[in-house]
């Protein structure tokens, strides 16, 4: 069965430092996003891309945040200073296209911010 | 008005009895309300969905009730099993719109 997979699973680091969190989703889908999960909190939506442009994004999406689809496999969420409070489950997912698609998800990957 | 708010925050349930999770929302914009269910350590996987034109969808054990009036909608498992422990989402979308809007999540746990 196809399915988003995402690296790392967990990747520690210092406040102010670069994150990249990159994302395969499944090969026939054409929408693709990033969702955030604190700890014992909601999911929460970051942004969704289409056509190698951002389609949505939501307040935490701010600056520091962008999205990037270098290749045609490839979907990375760079983080470019991060703070404490960036430390979340982040989750990739995509769907085939249509408004009623199905979001898949991906594992995951647990950032933890010192 | 782009909330969705969920409970209970946790459920304990028998083996065999039925498990319920309520969530209502603001926004007569969405028209579209999955639920998700998630694993520790595994992301959400779609579990069921509705649209407000029907006012229950049913798949096995799952069962979605919707009150486009009340705008609430819930989750009924039906003979739970200590396999559904997991924390239950659920969402809405609206229109062409893509992102989802989650509750904030109940956690299930079925005792055997």
């Amino acid at each position: 069965e196809p399915e988003v997979t995402q690296t790392p699973s967990h990747q520690v680091t210092q406040m102010g430092q670069e994150v990249i969190l990159r994302c395969v989703p499944i090969s026939n889908h054409l929408y693709f996003y990033w969702y955030r999960q604190i700890l014992g909190q909601k999911v929460e939506f970051l942004v969704s891309f289409y056509n190698n442009e951002i389609s949505e994004k939501s307040e935490i999406f701010d600056d520091q945040f962008s999205v990037e689809r270098p290749d045609g496999s490839n979907f990375t969420l760079k983080i470019r200073s991060t703070k404490l409070e960036d430390s979340a489950m982040y989750f990739c997912a995509s769907s085939e296209g249509s408004s009623g698609g199905e979001l898949f998800f991906g594992e995951g990957s647990r950032l933890t911010v010192l | 008005q782009q909330q969705v708010k969920q409970s209970p925050q946790s459920l304990i349930v028998q083996k065999g009895g039925i498990s319920i999770i309520n969530c209502a929302y603001e926004n007569t914009a969405f028209d579209y309300f999955p639920w998700y269910q998630q694993f520790p350590g595994k992301g959400p996987a779609l579990l069921i969905a509705i649209r407000p034109d029907v006012s229950e969808k049913k798949e096995g054990r799952f069962t979605i009730s919707f009150n486009k009036s009340a705008k609430q909608f819930s989750l009924h498992i039906m003979d739970s099993q200590p396999g559904d422990s997991a924390t239950y989402f659920c969402a809405a979308r609206k229109g062409s719109a893509r992102q989802l809007t989650f509750g904030s999540g109940t956690q299930l746990t079925v005792l055997p």
